[in-house]
């Protein structure tokens, strides 16, 4: 157990909807990363965020949004789902915004059906 | 930003036999450069990491090694068996810029 916690674990939705995935850092960390990774492929950076600002942006769609809030938990919303957006979602935490060891949740699995 | 590369995409060695993956990152800032496993489904997880302080480190079967000069680093697996079948991630970052991490390496490991 990595000390992230990510929910939910699946999660099954229609083309056209929005969902909103959670992350919890171990405790102590301020930074937090999202990735996307789809299937057979590597981790694609999508955000990250150091106590409350984001810091960093990657290939984040704009259909896509996040923030980190004041307890440090961070929130990654996908909008307009489209087929493509089929994934596994991980967030990472680190104790700061780099340098140090990032430590990954179990995911979210994202179906668009 | 950092750019990291990573090769090969894909190694196949047999059990017992040695396995070396190799990356290199382009910004001279980064300091610190962990290795990831991730098997089928499951979270990335670090198994080894090395500061610029140091050029070598090592963990029972698994080492890393880091030229910074030529802005390269390594991960060694000796004794390979059939569970360090995975996909492998290397990743750099420095004190003040985010990890970045290269496309992985799909290690299979033969009996």
């Amino acid at each position: 157990d990595s000390g992230v916690t990510q929910t939910p674990k699946h999660l099954i939705t229609a083309t056209g909807q929005r969902v909103t995935l959670r992350c919890s850092p171990r405790s102590g960390d301020l930074s937090v990363y999202w990735y996307q990774q789809s299937l057979d492929q590597g981790l694609q950076f999508l955000i990250q965020y150091y106590n409350g600002e984001e810091r960093a942006k990657g290939n984040i769609l704009e259909r896509f949004s996040a923030q980190q809030f004041p307890d440090l938990h961070s929130e990654l919303n996908l909008s307009s789902l489209e087929l493509g957006d089929s994934a596994l979602y991980f967030c990472a935490s680190s104790a700061y915004w780099g340098g140090t060891e990032a430590f990954f949740g179990q995911g979210t699995r994202l179906t668009v059906v | 930003g950092e750019n990291v590369e990573q090769h090969p995409s894909t190694l196949s060695v047999q059990e017992g036999d040695s396995a070396v993956i190799k990356c290199t990152y382009s910004d001279s800032a980064s300091n610190y450069f962990p290795w990831y496993k991730q098997e089928l489904g499951k979270r990335p997880q670090l198994i080894i990491d090395i500061r610029s302080n140091v050029g070598e480190k090592k963990d029972q079967r698994i080492a890393v090694t880091l030229n910074k000069t030529a802005k390269h680093f390594s991960l060694h697996i000796t004794e390979t068996q059939p569970e360090d079948s995975a996909v492998y991630f290397c990743a750099a970052a420095g004190t003040a810029s985010k990890l970045t991490f290269g496309t992985g390496t799909r290690l299979q490991v033969t009996l």
